[in-house]
């Protein structure tokens, strides 16, 4: 089943850091694009980042573009989602998600798997 | 960045009854390869989002066929035929022609 499982999380003061896991099973994640998508509480949702399959180039939203920054590690299948100088603004559900692969092969342009979510506050 | 506006903010509905849901792009989807690339997810409270509809009119396999999705270049549609009791939370709409993904503010969807 290919699932993804988040951990990490918590709570944060101000400036402070953080790192989030995803770790995926039933597919490998070097094979897959990934995604990372917040949502403020009471809010909508707000992507943030991308790591690409393969070599694993990585974009990232204005909002945390220089403070976050992802790794894989390959051989526990897992991505991480590391974030420093946190901001009461970073409050909010972090999801990871995967993109979907349509009947041909070609992508879904959207998430068909996501982990569950895991609550940062920043106070 | 594109801007996803999505009407209304809010739909009270009658089970039985159906819904539509509007969601306008500030530009054209249609990406360098000729396809749209504009989904709806639904949520529920606690829960992450759920795909629903992908490249316009796509449904995700298992997704029931009174969900519809249509529209093209910037205006878009989700129609629920008869909505049931379970479809209640928020509807996004969401683009990923262009990076950022950007997402509507989403519908909340309430039984009347």
């Amino acid at each position: 089943q290919v699932q993804l499982v988040q951990s990490g999380g918590g709570e944060v003061q101000p400036g402070g850091s953080l790192r989030l896991s995803c770790a995926a099973s039933g597919f490998t994640l070097i094979n897959s694009n990934i995604h990372w998508v917040r949502q403020a509480p009471g809010r909508g949702l707000e992507w943030m980042a991308i790591i690409i399959s393969g070599g694993g180039e990585m974009r990232y939203a204005e909002s945390v573009k220089g403070r976050f920054t992802m790794s894989r590690d390959n051989f526990k299948n897992t991505l991480y989602l590391q974030m420093n100088s946190l901001r009461s603004e970073d409050t909010a559900v972090y999801y990871c998600a995967k993109p979907g692969r349509d009947r041909d092969g070609t992508s879904m342009g959207s998430f068909d798997v996501w982990g569950q979510g895991t609550m940062v506050t920043v106070s | 960045d594109f801007v996803m506006t999505q009407t209304p903010l809010s739909l009270p509905v009658i089970v039985g009854q159906p819904a539509s849901i509007s969601c306008t792009s500030s530009q054209s989807l249609v990406h360098s390869d000729g396809v749209t690339y504009l989904s709806w997810l639904h949520q529920r409270p606690g829960q992450p989002p759920r795909l629903l509809i992908y490249k316009v009119s796509n449904r995700l396999p298992g997704v029931p066929d009174r969900f519809s999705g249509s529209g093209a270049g910037a205006d878009f549609t989700l129609k629920i035929s008869r909505v049931e009791a379970e479809d209640v939370g928020v509807y996004y709409c969401m683009q990923a022609t262009q990076t950022p993904l950007t997402f509507g503010g989403g519908t909340k969807v309430e039984i009347k």
